[in-house]
């Protein structure tokens, strides 16, 4: 069964620092990758996502992810957070007929003026 | 554009009781899919429908079902609950169904609702 696995369980950034969250999945087929954000009290949004192409791409609000496929990985960037980026971000793989999406277990970000 | 839909948003029930949950999706949108978040298992998928017909299943136990109707809402009903149900649950949908490629894959694009939070004593 495909897992996703997201290393950071908590993240503790200073406003104007550069973030990188790290996704790695295990599944050897085709995939479509998602990295999902929740903000207090908010629903989950897309903030990105991947289905074949450029493996490097934007996101809203600043966000970047990069897909390598030889290491499994779709780690989200950005180059300056904002303490409006406190949030918790999951990352998702969908990789089998239907749009069944397994999460990995969430990073939550805390951004501090 | 009118978001998902969830009702209710929260729920209190005893354990043995059953529920029924309530998600209509976005206008346009044919597949639901149910997901259940808690603090220790994280984000679950339960099961999806597209066509009024169940096309994945979770690994969760029978009392968990749901059903889809021609309109494409979707209920979830939870059968003698158990304090373990006590959860966030989430609703999704999406354009279409199945995997698709570059421009189709965001028909498969899965928007949230707000979840209904139930708590079982």
């Amino acid at each position: 069964a495909q897992s996703v696995s997201q290393h950071n369980h908590h993240v503790i950034l200073s406003e104007a620092a550069s973030l990188e969250l790290g996704c790695n999945y295990s599944y050897g087929g085709t995939v479509n990758l998602f990295w999902y954000v929740q903000y207090p009290g908010q629903h989950l949004q897309l903030l990105l996502k991947y289905f074949s192409g450029d493996p490097l791409v934007k996101g809203i609000k600043g966000f970047e992810a990069e897909f390598i496929k030889s290491k499994f990985s779709f780690n989200l960037r950005k180059p300056s957070v904002q303490w409006s980026d406190t949030a918790e971000y999951f990352c998702a793989v969908n990789a089998q007929a239907g749009n069944m999406l397994t999460f990995g277990g969430g990073t939550r970000l805390m951004v501090k003026p | 554009k009118a978001g998902v839909t969830q009702t209710p948003r929260y729920l209190i029930k005893t354990r043995g009781q059953q529920v029924t949950l309530s998600c209509s999706p976005i206008s346009g949108h044919r597949s639901v899919s149910w997901y259940q978040q808690t603090p220790g298992q994280g984000l679950q998928f339960l099961f999806e429908y597209f066509s009024e017909t169940q096309r994945n299943k979770g690994n969760f136990p029978g009392r968990f079902s749901g059903r889809q109707f021609s309109n494409s809402r979707s209920e979830m009903n939870v059968s003698t609950l158990e304090l373990g149900d006590s959860a966030l649950y989430l609703c999704a949908s999406s354009r279409r169904w199945g995997i698709g490629k570059g421009l189709a894959g965001r028909d498969n694009e899965q928007f949230f609702g707000p979840g209904t939070r139930l708590t079982v004593l």
